[in-house]
């Protein structure tokens, strides 16, 4: 096990819908990076997060957001969801900015209908 | 890219032999990488790292080579066990900012009791 916790594990929304996801990092580790992982694919880099500041983005649309607070814990914000959002959502949190020592959490499932 | 569970590249080895799972990377700039395990339905697991300035590193059981001349990168699992089947993928930092990891195709590991 990692530390990393994610919830909910499991989510079913309908289109043009809103969702909120959260992570809570290992402990010791200030920054929290999220990946969308669709079905058939490797895990694909959203954003990161760090000193409660985005601090990095792939190739995602504004309709995907996210927060950090204080405790290093994250929330990842995805608006008017589309049918190919559904998806595996991954977060992993490591102990700085770089790529090093990313742990993933378990994931959320999303299914959008 | 690759699918997970979909159309992926599947290594079927018996259990007791010695597995070895291949990864190209594009990137020659990427100065480190990772080898995750991913299971049905749970997040990618760590299982050994290497940077660039490196050839070789092995863990429990595990081996990892980086081969920079032709930009190649394996995994080599000792006495492979029913256990070790599931999905693997190589990941590098090849983003400008090294935040990131970028994940290569995965390969799917069944081990034959």
């Amino acid at each position: 096990e990692t530390g990393v916790t994610q919830s909910p594990t499991h989510l079913i929304k309908t289109r043009g819908q809103q969702v909120t996801l959260r992570c809570s990092s290992q402990s010791g580790h200030n920054t929290v990076s999220w990946y969308q992982q669709a079905l058939g694919q490797g895990p694909q880099f959203i954003f990161q997060y760090y000193r409660e500041e985005e601090n990095g983005r792939g190739n995602f649309p504004p309709r995907f957001s996210g927060l950090q607070f204080p405790n290093y814990s994250s929330e990842l914000n995805v608006n008017a969801l589309e049918l190919d959002d559904s998806a595996l959502y991954l977060c992993a949190s490591s102990p700085g900015t770089s790529a090093y020592e990313q742990y993933f959490g378990p994931g959320t499932r999303l299914t959008v209908t | 890219g690759e699918s997970v569970g979909l159309h992926l590249p599947t290594l079927s080895v018996q259990e007791g032999d010695n597995s070895i799972i291949n990864c190209a990377y594009s990137n020659s700039a990427s100065d480190y990488f990772i080898w995750y395990k991913q299971e049905s339905g749970k997040g990618p697991q760590f299982i050994i790292d290497i940077r660039s300035n490196m050839d070789k590193r092995q863990g429990q059981r595990v081996t990892v080579l980086l081969n920079k001349t032709v930009k190649h990168l394996s995994l080599q699992i000792a006495a492979t066990q029913p256990g070790d089947s599931a999905v693997y993928f190589c990941a590098e930092n090849r983003d400008t900012g090294r935040r990131a990891l970028t994940f290569g195709s995965g390969t799917r590991l069944q081990v034959q009791p």
